[in-house]
C-alpha cells in the first residue's frame, strides 16, 4: 500500500513571497505523483503532475514540482505567491500500473496555505 | 467548471437510514471514482467504476455501493448511515483509455451530514 505525509498542516505566508509545500510519499512500487488544490466550497482542481521523465513539473497557476525519487518526496514550490493562492493543497499518488490505475488516488492530509497582504 | 456535476449539493439524514449521492460526468468519460473527504482530512478512495463494473474499491465497508450508467451519470449508495459517514463525498471522472496522459475531473462534492 502507499501513503502520502504532508508535512506542514498550514502555511502561513505574506504575498509575493515564495512558498514551497512538502510532500513525502511511501510505496513499494512505481507511482504517478499529483498536487491537487481545493478553494472552499468547491472540488479538487489539477494543479500537476509527474508520470516519468524530466523530474521538474510545471502546472498552473506559476506552481511547480520536483520528483526526488531518493528522498521520496514531491515538493510543491511557487516563487511569488498571490492572494489568490489561498486555498488547501493536496499531494496525492497512486500506483504506475497503467490501465485506469492512476485514478486511484491515495491523498495525503492537506495543507492549507494563507497568503496574507 | 470540470463539466462534473454532482447532486444534491448538501444532504442531512439520520443514523441508519440510505442515501443515494449521484454524479453526472462528461460526455466520453468511462471511469469514475468516488471519494470521501472527513472534515480536515484528505479524500480516501472508496472506489473506482470503469465501464459499469467496479474497478478496485477502497477500505470500505459493503454498505457502501455504486452504480455507473450507459449515460456517464453514476451513484453512490450507503446504507446504515452512521454519524462517521458525515463528510464531503466527491466524484471524479475520466476517460480510461490506458494512456496515463488523461486528465480525472473531480466534482464540486456533496456534503452530507448524519445526525
Amino acid at each position: 500500500a502507499q501513503s502520502v505525509t504532508q508535512l506542514d498542516s498550514q502555511v502561513p505566508v505574506f504575498e509575493e513571497a515564495p512558498v514551497e509545500l512538502r510532500c513525502n510519499y511511501s510505496s513499494s512500487v512505481s507511482v504517478y505523483l499529483f498536487w491537487y488544490v481545493q478553494y472552499p466550497n468547491q472540488g479538487l482542481q489539477l494543479l500537476l503532475k509527474y508520470l516519468s521523465g524530466s523530474t521538474l513539473v510545471k502546472g498552473i497557476n506559476g506552481f511547480e514540482a520536483e520528483f526526488n525519487k531518493s528522498q521520496t518526496s514531491f515538493h510543491l514550490r511557487k516563487p511569488s505567491v498571490h492572494i489568490s493562492d489561498t486555498a488547501e493543497y493536496f499531494c496525492a499518488v497512486s500506483i504506475n500500473a497503467g490501465g485506469t490505475s492512476y485514478g486511484k488516488l491515495t491523498f495525503g492530509q492537506g495543507t492549507i496555505l494563507t497568503v496574507h497582504p | 467548471e470540470t463539466g462534473v456535476t454532482q447532486s444534491p449539493t448538501h444532504l442531512i439524514k439520520t443514523r441508519g437510514q440510505q442515501v443515494t449521492l449521484r454524479c453526472s460526468s462528461q460526455s466520453g468519460h468511462n471511469t469514475v471514482s468516488w471519494y470521501q473527504q472527513a472534515l480536515g482530512q484528505g479524500p480516501q478512495f472508496i472506489f473506482q467504476y470503469y465501464r459499469e463494473e467496479e474497478n478496485g474499491r477502497g477500505n470500505f465497508p459493503p454498505r457502501f455501493s455504486g452504480l455507473q450508467f450507459p449515460n456517464y451519470s453514476s451513484e453512490l449508495n450507503v446504507n446504515a448511515l452512521e454519524l462517521d459517514d458525515s463528510a464531503l463525498y466527491l466524484c471524479a471522472s475520466m476517460y480510461g483509455s490506458g494512456r496515463i496522459s488523461e486528465t480525472q475531473y473531480f466534482g464540486p462534492g456533496t456534503r452530507l451530514l448524519v445526525l
